[in-house]
């Protein structure tokens, strides 16, 4: 069954102390890993998409980086607007409808 | 471009009571998608469609139907709502099967 896991599940950072959020999955194969980030009562928010092993994307203070068995997201010189939920799903290879499986979600808190 | 949109925002209900949420996409995507987020827990896929006239039943499908009778929209119904019900719903939508999914802004739905 996939499986993905995400810690810690809480981060407290001050403001331009840099960090890595961590994202494990168990997948038969896979199609693809996705970031969203997650303000309170609002929607989740597309961030990344990776695909294969060793490819890294960059959006301005994250970057999100995959291997074979996880994915972090680094936070750098962080703000406290980057405050939030992020949040990894991954798709299976084997899914024929594009099901994601998400994970429970860091929620990260920066203080200026 | 609204986007993916939810009504209504949030809503209660006594035991018992049915409702429907409507959500509406202007992306012109095929996919579209209603998820439940319970705290600790992560998004969970309740039912799925895959193009006009088709649904499916996704991982948690109990007491909820779902109807996609035009491309932009897809209507999750609750037919006699239940205090495990209450929780937080989104709907998303996505262009291709390999792509991300979009979310719209969530309801708060309470049972009592």
């Amino acid at each position: 069954e996939d499986q993905v896991t995400q810690s810690p599940e809480a981060l407290r950072l001050q403001e331009g102390e840099s960090s890595s959020l961590n994202c494990s999955y168990t997948v038969s194969g896979l199609r693809g890993l996705f970031w969203y980030r997650q303000d309170p009562g609002k929607g989740p928010e597309f961030l990344f998409t990776l695909y294969s092993a060793g490819e890294e994307k960059e959006k301005e203070r994250l970057k999100a980086t995959l291997t074979k068995k996880e994915s972090f997201l680094h936070i750098t010189a962080p703000k406290p607007e980057d405050s939030a939920t992020y949040l990894c799903a991954v798709q299976a290879l084997t899914d024929s409808w594009g099901k994601f499986q998400f994970g429970a979600g860091t929620q990260v808190v920066v203080t200026p | 471009n609204a986007g993916v949109t939810q009504t209504p925002k949030f809503r209660v209900l006594k035991t018992g009571q049915s409702m429907t949420l409507l959500c509406a996409q202007d992306m012109n995507h095929e996919y579209m998608y209603w998820y439940r987020q319970d705290p600790g827990m992560g998004l969970r896929l309740i039912h799925y469609s895959v193009g006009e006239g088709t649904t499916a039943k996704g991982e948690v499908p109990d007491g909820y139907n779902v109807s996609r009778l035009k491309k932009q929209n897809f209507l999750l119904g609750l037919e006699s709502a239940a205090p495990s019900q209450t929780s937080v719903y989104f709907c998303a939508s996505s262009y291709s099967l390999a792509s991300e999914q979009y979310f719209g802004p969530g309801t708060r739905l309470t049972v009592t």
